[in-house]
């Protein structure tokens, strides 16, 4: 059974850094594209950033970019996403999601999420 | 960036109705649309990929059609656990827009 487990979302405030991770299991991640989503409290849901299964292609929304950094690390089977000059706008859900092949999408399997919370 | 304009909003209807959702895309995007259920408080469940490929699992009373800019999910006979928020999604470039979602409810 595939499993995306999220982590390290919390309160932060605007200007300020966080990480957040995605353990996976029940695949062969090596072999699967990963993306970030995000939904903002009773919105709608936004693609953030993707990452080719080899991790050497990297896709960013023109919201994020150059402020987030996604990353894998495949010995350990987790999915990064490095979010640094967090503004409020990025109060959110984050999401991983598996990519259903090395492509980027479909989004076949999502993790419960993780809250992330920018405010002073 | 690849608009897609999703309708209804919102919609009531009744379990055993049949009804249909719409998503136009801002150009012409072949099949590359992806549907999603979400009931609340839990992540997006893929529904349906190209357009009109159903996922293993979901029930045949799901369907997907359309091309080019011009895309439907219809619910055959729409049973309890099917009220839910459907989001349609354009997998055709960076950044892969999603439709504004469609509230389905119980009449």
């Amino acid at each position: 059974e595939v499993q995306l487990v999220e982590s390290g979302g919390d309160l932060v405030r605007p200007g300020g850094s966080l990480r957040l991770s995605c353990a996976a299991s029940g695949f062969s991640f090596t072999y699967h594209a990963m993306s970030w989503v995000r939904q903002a409290p009773g919105k709608g849901l936004e693609w953030v950033s993707g990452i080719t299964a080899g991790g050497g292609g990297t896709f960013y929304a023109d919201s994020v970019k150059g402020r987030f950094t996604i990353s894998r690390d495949n010995s350990r089977n987790t999915l990064y996403l490095l979010m640094d000059s967090l503004r409020a706008e990025d109060t959110a859900i984050y999401y991983c999601v598996k990519g259903a092949s090395w492509l980027i999408i479909p989004f076949d399997s999502w993790g419960q999420g993780t809250l992330v919370t920018v405010s002073s | 960036d690849i608009q897609m304009t999703q309708s209804p909003s919102s919609l009531s209807a009744s379990v055993g109705d049949r009804v249909t959702i719409t998503c136009r895309a801002s150009q012409n995007i072949a099949t590359y649309v992806s549907w999603y259920q979400q009931k609340p408080g839990k992540a997006p469940n893929l529904l349906i990929s190209a357009a009109s490929s159903l996922q293993s699992g979901v029930p045949s009373r799901i369907s997907g059609g359309g091309s080019g800019t011009d895309f439907t999910l219809t619910i055959s006979s729409l049973h309890p656990e099917d009220f839910a928020t459907y989001f349609c999604q354009e997998t055709y470039s960076v950044p892969y827009t999603f439709g504004q979602g469609t509230k389905l409810e119980i009449k």
